[in-house]
């Protein structure tokens, strides 16, 4: 059964400060997503990575993928407060179209 | 605005009903995907429907029901609801749907089930 864990549940970080979220998943995968929620309003897809070892960057955020390690990490440059989000990564199986969610990572930037 | 809508955006209903949530993608999107959020479960994914076929199937309970019509709109079907059923309901819609793209969600359905 395909499990995707995220850590931390909750950051609570200083504007301008760096960070990383982590991804892990528990079975073969070679498409990760992430999103951005925020409070109250729907999903924003931020990447779709396809292959191991793809790295993608938007403004502060950048996201690369470790197939072999079954890991993502979402790194936050110099943190701002409208990052403020709850963060979440998600894989499809191989094959199965079944798209498995992390339990999200509450961000929160203080000023 | 990412061009897929959902109605209603709230929904109270009482416990033993049924009821029919609207997706319509957005203009040129085959695949339709429907999601769960609640605080118990997280975010599940449901179903997901390609050019009015079903493609694949998540956490989907037997109570619920889906379909996606020749104009590209789909309907998520709930019946026999309980008060566990209370959450946020996603739809998203995407170009294709052989994995790997991006998808652009609605605004959501809030079911509430007294």
């Amino acid at each position: 059964e395909l499990k995707v864990e995220q850590n931390p549940l909750f950051l609570s970080m200083q504007e301008g400060k760096n960070y990383t979220i982590y991804c892990n998943y528990s079975t073969t995968s070679d498409r990760l997503y992430w999103y951005r929620q925020d409070p109250g309003k729907s999903l924003e897809s931020l990447f779709v990575l396809l292959s191991n070892g793809a790295v993608k960057q938007e403004g502060r955020l950048m996201a690369s993928l470790d197939t072999k390690a079954r890991l993502s990490t979402l790194h936050i440059t110099a943190a701002v407060h409208d990052l403020s989000a709850t963060y979440f990564c998600a894989v499809d199986g191989v094959g199965t179209y079944k798209y498995i969610f992390g339990t999200g990572t509450r961000l929160k930037v203080l000023a | 605005d990412s061009g897929v809508t959902q109605t209603p955006k709230h929904l109270i209903t009482a416990t033993g009903q049924r009821v029919t949530l609207r997706c319509s993608p957005r203009s040129g999107d085959l695949s339709v995907y429907w999601y769960q959020q609640s605080l118990d479960q997280g975010l599940q994914f449901l179903i997901q429907y390609y050019n009015g076929e079903e493609r694949a199937k998540g956490n989907i309970l037997e109570r619920f029901s889906a379909q996606q019509f020749p104009d590209l709109h789909s309907e998520l079907n709930l019946s026999s609801l309980e008060l566990g059923d209370s959450a946020l309901y996603f739809c998203a819609s995407s170009v294709l749907a052989a994995g790997g793209e991006t998808q652009y969600f609605g605004p959501g359905t809030r079911l509430l089930v007294l």
